[in-house]
């Protein structure tokens, strides 16, 4: 699976929406984008995935650049229980499980 | 419905001695995975299976090993505990291993080996 790059941390404000970024300019034509948060002391949760179109569920929106080459999870209005580390990893259609790599995912602080 | 089950929550192993972490999904998910999580980083995956009686090496396999006997248990055995061992372990399964799906995943087991 192709490699990802995120920041390290972002801060946002509660009420407020959160766009996290994530780059993957080695995506290739059959990599899913999937996204993944861990709060605190807990294993990891499912948050969205797309493959070309953006996508929107119950907890958040995934746009995905034209080339894409990046993309970006928005979280429409932050709450304190959002506090958590965010992960972007691609997944090739195939099920390249051997390389599946969460990367150490953004740190999102979520403050009154 | 439980999901994923995991045990023991925590564990404290003398190095040299062995040691089988338990999970069990009850989603009838064809693959499961094992990953470990050292302390502030990201997830690794130890081991996968892409249905019962078949398993894969993932990114970090050496000293682990699974078995894969049924669609529900994915054990994962340390025959011989190292201190570089220690971290928190998940479980995770998914319908199957195409990119699009989902993975599921249980609530962690700490496990410090001294």
């Amino acid at each position: 699976d192709a490699k990802t790059t995120q920041p390290n941390s972002m801060e946002s404000n509660e009420e407020e929406p959160v766009h996290l970024p994530c780059n993957h300019s080695t995506i290739s034509g059959t990599d899913y984008i999937h996204w993944y948060r861990q709060l605190p002391s807990q294993g990891p949760e499912y948050v969205i995935h797309g493959l070309t179109s953006n996508v929107n569920n119950r907890m958040a929106s995934l746009a995905i650049a034209e080339d894409r080459k990046s993309s970006t999870l928005i979280l429409h209005r932050a709450t304190l229980r959002d506090a958590a580390v965010y992960y972007c990893i691609l997944r090739d259609v195939a099920g390249t499980a051997s390389k599946l790599t969460f990367g150490t995912g953004t740190r999102l602080q979520v403050t009154l | 419905t439980a999901g994923i089950t995991q045990a023991p929550t925590s564990q404290i192993l003398a190095a040299g001695r062995s040691m089988t972490l338990r999970c069990t999904q009850d989603m009838r998910h064809n693959a499961m995975y094992w990953y470990r999580q050292d302390l502030g980083l990201g997830l690794r995956l130890i081991h996968y299976s892409n249905t019962a009686g078949t398993t894969g090496k993932g990114e970090v396999p050496d000293g682990y090993s699974v078995s894969r006997a049924n669609t529900d248990d994915f054990p994962l055995t340390l025959a011989s505990a190292v201190p570089s061992q220690t971290s928190v372990y998940f479980c995770a399964s998914s319908e199957g291993l195409a990119g699009y799906n989902e993975q599921f995943f249980g609530p962690g087991t700490r496990l410090t080996v001294l």
